[in-house]
C-alpha cells in the first residue's frame, strides 16, 4: 500500500526567506512523486513531479523538490518566498508498477508573511 | 489550453436525495479519477476509468456510482445523500499511456447537504 506524510501542518516563512514542505512515502516498489498546490475554493494544480533521472526536480513558480531514495523524502523548496504563495500545499504518491491512483498527504499550509 | 471541467461548481441538496455531478477531461486524455475533499482533509480516491471501464476503487460508498461514457465524459451519481457528504468533489484526468503523467485536476463541484 502507499502511503505518505507531511508531518508539518503549518509552516509560517518570511517573505523572502526560503521555504521547505516535508514529504515522505511509502510504496512496494518504486515512485511517482508528485506536488501540488491548492487555493481557497480551487482544484488541485500540479507544481512538478520526479519520475525519474536526475534527483532535484524544477517545476512551476519557482519551486523544486529533492528526492531522496534512502531516506525516502519528497521536499519541496523555493529560495525565496513569495506572499502569493500561501497556500495548501499536498505531496502525493503512485506506485509506477501499475496504473494506480494518486495518494495525498494530510497537506501542509504555507503561510508567508510580509 | 483546455482543462478539465466539472459542472455544477455548487451544489445543494437535502438528506435522502439524489445528485449527480459530471465531469470533462481534458481532450485525448483516456483516464478520469473521482475524488472526495471534506472540509480540511486531503483528497480521497472515491473510484476511476480507463478508456470507459472502471479502473480502480477507493473509498466509494454503495450509494454512490460512476462511469465513464464514450465521449470520455464522466459522471458521478450520488443517492440517498446523507450530512457527511457535504465535501468539494474533484474530478481529475491523466493519460495513461504517459506514465508518469500527473492529474490535472478540474476546480471540483462543492455539495453540501441539509
Amino acid at each position: 500500500a502507499q502511503s505518505v506524510a507531511q508531518p508539518e501542518d503549518q509552516v509560517n516563512v518570511a517573505e523572502g526567506n526560503p521555504l521547505t514542505v516535508k514529504c515522505t512515502y511509502s510504496v512496494s516498489g518504486n515512485p511517482y512523486l508528485f506536488w501540488y498546490v491548492q487555493y481557497p475554493n480551487r482544484g488541485l494544480q500540479f507544481l512538478l513531479k520526479y519520475i525519474t533521472g536526475d534527483n532535484l526536480v524544477k517545476g512551476s513558480y519557482g519551486f523544486e523538490a529533492e528526492f531522496n531514495k534512502s531516506q525516502t523524502s519528497f521536499h519541496l523548496k523555493k529560495p525565496s518566498a513569495l506572499v502569493s504563495d500561501s497556500a495548501l500545499y499536498f505531496c502525493a504518491v503512485r506506485d509506477i508498477r501499475g496504473n494506480t491512483p494518486l495518494v495525498f498527504g494530510k497537506g501542509t499550509r504555507l503561510s508567508v508573511i510580509a | 489550453a483546455a482543462g478539465v471541467i466539472q459542472s455544477p461548481r455548487h451544489l445543494i441538496k437535502e438528506k435522502r436525495e439524489t445528485a449527480t455531478l459530471k465531469c470533462y477531461p481534458i481532450p485525448r486524455h483516456d483516464t478520469v479519477y473521482w475524488y472526495q475533499q471534506g472540509p480540511g482533509q486531503d483528497p480521497q480516491f472515491l473510484i476511476s476509468f480507463y478508456e470507459k471501464m472502471q479502473s480502480d476503487k477507493g473509498s466509494i460508498p454503495d450509494r454512490f456510482s460512476a462511469q465513464q461514457f464514450s465521449d470520455y465524459h464522466s459522471e458521478l451519481n450520488m443517492s440517498s445523500l446523507e450530512l457527511g457528504d457535504s465535501a468539494l468533489y474533484f474530478c481529475a484526468s491523466s493519460s495513461q499511456g504517459q506514465g508518469g503523467s500527473p492529474l490535472h485536476f478540474g476546480n471540483g463541484t462543492r455539495l453540501t447537504v441539509t
